[in-house]
């Protein structure tokens, strides 16, 4: 059953603490995505990565952080920095874009809520 | 300035009717303008994209693209309450690693 799959579906994070959001796909894409959607503002993203070991900024990385060891897996850590982290993560993969004749479409996961207490 | 704007609604309909969704873009440079669906606390799943100008046809889904006006719209025939969802459209860039631009999202609630 192919598919993307997020862990985990709600978490809860003190003031001050780090959080780490697992992103995992077995659909053999080069490009993974991390999103943040709040309410009213549709999807942003964060960071993405289009091959193993190395990843870019998007438009919002600030108090962020992801690693890329693996094709299959794009970690998120949300950190103490960021200042307004309660909002939904979606993580997203797709076929790398380059040499391709059409839209590669991206699949997304099923999110995390995370909340901060 | 948003690359992509979308009225985020509600939208409120009865079963049945047309439902009609609008979007417009910035970035003349566009060349594929997606509509993804998304059910409440789920993850979108990509319901039509269209490339260039012009109009593509799913079932009950229409997706139109006017690129003099950098408008995209979406119509939904026969609406049923299974539809009810948030739409979002979004653009590529072509000259930046083909990243997505997102609106807002307008959420739909078709009424039975």
């Amino acid at each position: 059953d192919g598919g993307i799959t997020q862990s985990p579906k709600y978490l809860f994070r003190k003031e001050g603490q780090n959080v780490t959001l697992s992103c995992e796909q077995n659909l053999n894409h080069d490009a993974m995505y991390w999103y943040r959607q709040d309410p009213g503002q549709g999807l942003r993203l964060i960071y993405y990565s289009q091959i193993v070991n190395d990843f870019q900024k998007g438009d919002i990385a600030e108090g962020y952080s992801v690693s890329r060891e693996k094709k299959e897996s794009f970690p998120l850590t949300v950190t103490s920095a960021q200042k307004n982290p309660t909002a939904f993560y979606l993580c997203a993969s797709s076929s790398h874009p380059s040499g391709r004749v059409t839209y590669n479409e991206q699949f997304f996961g099923p999110g995390t809520r995370l909340t901060v207490l | 300035q948003k690359e992509v704007e979308q009225d985020p609604g509600p939208l409120s309909v009865p079963e049945g009717a047309i439902v009609s969704l609008n979007c417009t873009y910035s970035n003349s440079a566009f060349q594929y303008f997606m509509w993804y669906r998304q059910y409440s606390r789920k993850g979108p799943e990509l319901l039509m994209y269209t490339y260039s100008s012009g109009n593509k046809e799913d079932g009950r889904f229409t997706a139109q693209v006017d690129k003099s006006s950098k408008y995209i719209s979406l119509f939904i025939r026969d609406s049923q309450p299974s539809d009810s969802a948030t739409y979002l459209c979004a653009t590529e860039h072509p000259l930046n690693d083909y990243k997505l631009s997102f609106g807002a999202g307008t959420t739909v609630t078709v009424r039975a």
